[in-house]
């Protein structure tokens, strides 16, 4: 079965400052997808970024980046010039294409960001 | 653009009561899913469906029941409540396999159960 790692419970970071989350997975699929989730107060699931597995380069939006190292089974989220409102809980989550493409969620990391 | 709606957004049950979470989508979407998130936790996949007639359980399926008759709909039951589910539910749903596109989730039911 495929598992998902946060070992950061929580982060804090200066605002304007960078920080990186860390997400491991345990797969034996070659075919997937990887995916950072941010749920503030409101708990809603907001979509951050996405990565393919078969892509080498690793995906970037904005002030978010990620960190792919395929062999490695490591998935990080990198957030640049952090702002007030990027204060919300991340998940990293694994989609595999089989069996419905469904999601297996990390436990999540509690980001703070300080003024 | 509705999305992925659930009702209600808050629910309070007494032990061994009946209810039924309520999910629907307006992007023909074939993919639906059930799940739950406990207090400080990632979310676990309870059930999912394929399309209209086809369920499957998830990782934490017991004490729930499922149906997919519409494409639009994927209605969860709750049978003879139970403290332990109490929990955030999110309905989410996507467009398929062969599909780059992510899940959608709707905002999320929270259920108490006393």
């Amino acid at each position: 079965a495929q598992t998902v790692t946060q070992s950061q419970p929580e982060m804090s970071v200066q605002e304007a400052e960078t920080v990186t989350l860390s997400c491991t997975y345990d797969t034996s699929e070659s075919d997937y997808y990887l995916f950072w989730y941010k749920q503030p107060p409101s708990r809603q699931m907001i979509l951050v970024i996405r990565q393919e597995a078969y892509k080498q380069q690793n995906a970037t939006e904005n002030r978010f980046s990620v960190n792919f190292q395929k062999a490695a089974k490591s998935f990080s989220l990198k957030i640049s010039d952090s702002q007030l409102g990027d204060a919300a809980m991340y998940f990293c989550a694994y989609r595999r294409e089989t069996s419905g493409s469904r999601l297996t969620f990390g436990e999540g990391t509690q980001l703070t960001v300080n003024p | 653009n509705a999305g992925v709606t659930q009702t209600p957004k808050f629910r309070i049950l007494k032990i061994g009561q009946s209810m039924t979470l309520q999910c629907t989508q307006d992007m023909n979407h074939n993919y639906m899913y059930w799940y739950r998130q406990d207090p400080g936790m990632g979310l676990k996949l309870i059930y999912y469906s394929v399309g209209a007639g086809i369920t499957d359980k998830g990782e934490v399926p017991n004490g729930y029941n499922v149906s997919r008759s519409t494409t639009e709909d994927f209605p969860l039951r709750l049978e003879l409540a139970a403290p332990s589910q109490t929990s955030v539910y999110f309905c989410a749903s996507r467009p398929g396999t062969y599909s780059n596109q992510p899940q959608h989730f709707g905002d999320g039911t929270r259920l108490s159960i006393l």
